[in-house]
């Protein structure tokens, strides 16, 4: 069975620090990740994706994200953070067996507070 | 923002209520997913349409159902309401079915049932 696992609730970091935020993945096959960013009251906004090649993925505002298929681990990280990053952040999984969109998983996700 | 519109923004009904949101997808999109997002939670999967027809359904029962117009443009219907229901419904367009499309989301319906 596919689960993806966002082990913070929250995670706090000071303007300028580098920020990391977690997620491990569970499935058979190949996996596919994606991390989403959702502001209040907005639905989710797509950061980034995982399908296949080099192992850090590059998204958009900044952020990055290793696959680590060893520790099956996605996650996701800025070298300097900004306030306007507090959010609410998701890690999302999909098996590539599957085609079809119902096998998306999302986690259970992570708030970002990035102080001044 | 994204060009995915959904109404009404909020709603509430009552137990045993039906209710119908509405999404319209971004131009050029032939691919509607719907979610379900419960307070604190991630989203899950209701189900996804893609040129009219279902393709690929969640973990929800029957009393969920959709459609998909030529436009493009969906409805999520949901009967006999029951309290769990009560959550963020967002909608999503993508340019093709499956998710290594990029889907972008509306900012969502809160129902809340009482």
């Amino acid at each position: 069975a596919q689960s993806v696992a966002q082990p913070e609730d929250q995670v706090n970091v000071a303007e300028g620090n580098p920020l990391t935020v977690k997620c491990t993945y569970s499935v058979s096959g190949n996996p596919y990740l994606f991390w989403y960013v959702q502001y209040p009251n907005r639905g989710l906004q797509f950061l980034l994706k995982y399908i296949t090649g080099d192992n850090l993925v590059k998204g958009s505002y900044g952020f990055e994200a290793e696959f680590n298929k060893s520790q099956t681990s996605f996650h996701l990280k800025k070298p300097s953070a900004l306030v306007s990053d507090s959010a609410l952040y998701f890690c999302a999984v999909r098996d590539s067996r599957y085609s079809s969109a119902s096998k998306i998983i999302f986690g259970s996700g992570t708030r970002l507070s990035i102080r001044p | 923002e994204t060009g995915v519109t959904q109404s009404p923004t909020h709603l509430i009904k009552t137990r045993g209520q039906q209710v119908t949101l509405r999404c319209s997808s971004q131009s050029g999109h032939n691919t509607v997913s719907w979610y379900q997002q419960a307070l604190g939670q991630g989203p899950q999967f209701i189900f996804q349409y893609y040129r009219e027809e279902e393709n690929g359904r969640g973990n929800f029962p029957p009393r969920f159902s959709g459609l998909q117009f030529p436009n493009y443009s969906s409805e999520l219907n949901v009967n006999a309401l029951e309290l769990d229901d009560s959550a963020l419904y967002l909608c999503a367009s993508s340019q093709g079915q499956g998710t290594l499309y990029e889907q972008y989301f509306g900012p969502g319906t809160r129902l809340t049932v009482t």
